[in-house]
């Protein structure tokens, strides 16, 4: 499976803009990429996911590059309640049938 | 999320007994999961079922492990016997359709074998 990249973490203040950048200079053609995060002691949660075109949803944005070989996931406005793990996740189609690995994340610290 | 209820919630128990986490999801799905976190190995996926039928069980840790889905609105992965190792929080998630596909977890199963 193709690996992703991240920072182990990152700051921001409250009601900034956050930009969670992933590698995946292995991706290949048919692979998705996924976001979750986890909040504190909860289990992962979706947030977006995207093939080869930006995508925006109520939560956040992604951003792939051209060459797919990055993305960045885009939170407009931090608030206290998006401090979490983050997790980039590279899946093979079907998009219907896949299983996720998670790796170490990003760990977001959002300060008041 | 209430799309995945796991119990216990929190569970204690002492090396050698049988453990059994219990999954039952709510909304429909095609696939579920059985996911293991702890801070040294972060979130490893056990195994997953697709129609009710495992499909991929080579993150199960060993033969004391075992997992279920007689139907789709149960699973459950069973330790037995259960070790101190075993400790960590176990979930359970189902893959969603259409539009998003993306995964719903549960809140998770704290095992603590002592």
């Amino acid at each position: 499976d193709a690996k992703t990249t991240q920072p182990n973490s990152m700051e921001s203040n409250e009601e900034e803009p956050v930009h969670l950048p992933c590698n995946h200079s292995t991706i290949s053609g048919t692979d998705y990429i996924h976001w979750y995060r986890q909040l504190p002691s909860q289990g992962p949660e979706y947030v977006i996911h995207g093939l080869t075109s930006n995508v925006n949803n109520r939560m956040a944005s992604l951003a792939i590059a051209e060459d797919r070989k990055s993305s960045t996931l885009i939170l407009h406005r931090a608030t206290l309640r998006d401090a979490a793990v983050y997790y980039c996740i590279l899946s093979p189609r079907p998009l219907n049938d896949y299983k996720l690995s998670f790796g170490a994340g990003t760990t977001v610290t959002v300060r008041a | 999320d209430a799309g995945v209820i796991q119990s216990p919630r929190h569970e204690v128990t002492e090396m050698g007994q049988e453990v059994t986490l219990r999954c039952k999801p709510i909304s429909g799905h095609n696939s579920l999961f059985w996911y293991r976190q702890t801070m040294m190995r972060g979130l490893e996926l056990l195994i997953y079922f697709n129609n009710n039928v495992p499909i991929d069980d080579s993150g199960m840790p060993e033969d004391r492990f075992s997992a279920k889905m007689p139907n789709a609105s149960f699973s459950t992965l069973k330790i037995q016997p259960s070790e101190p190792r075993d400790s960590a929080v176990y979930f359970c998630a189902i893959q969603r359709g259409r539009p998003n596909y993306g995964y719903t977890f549960g809140s998770g199963t704290r095992l603590t074998v002592v």
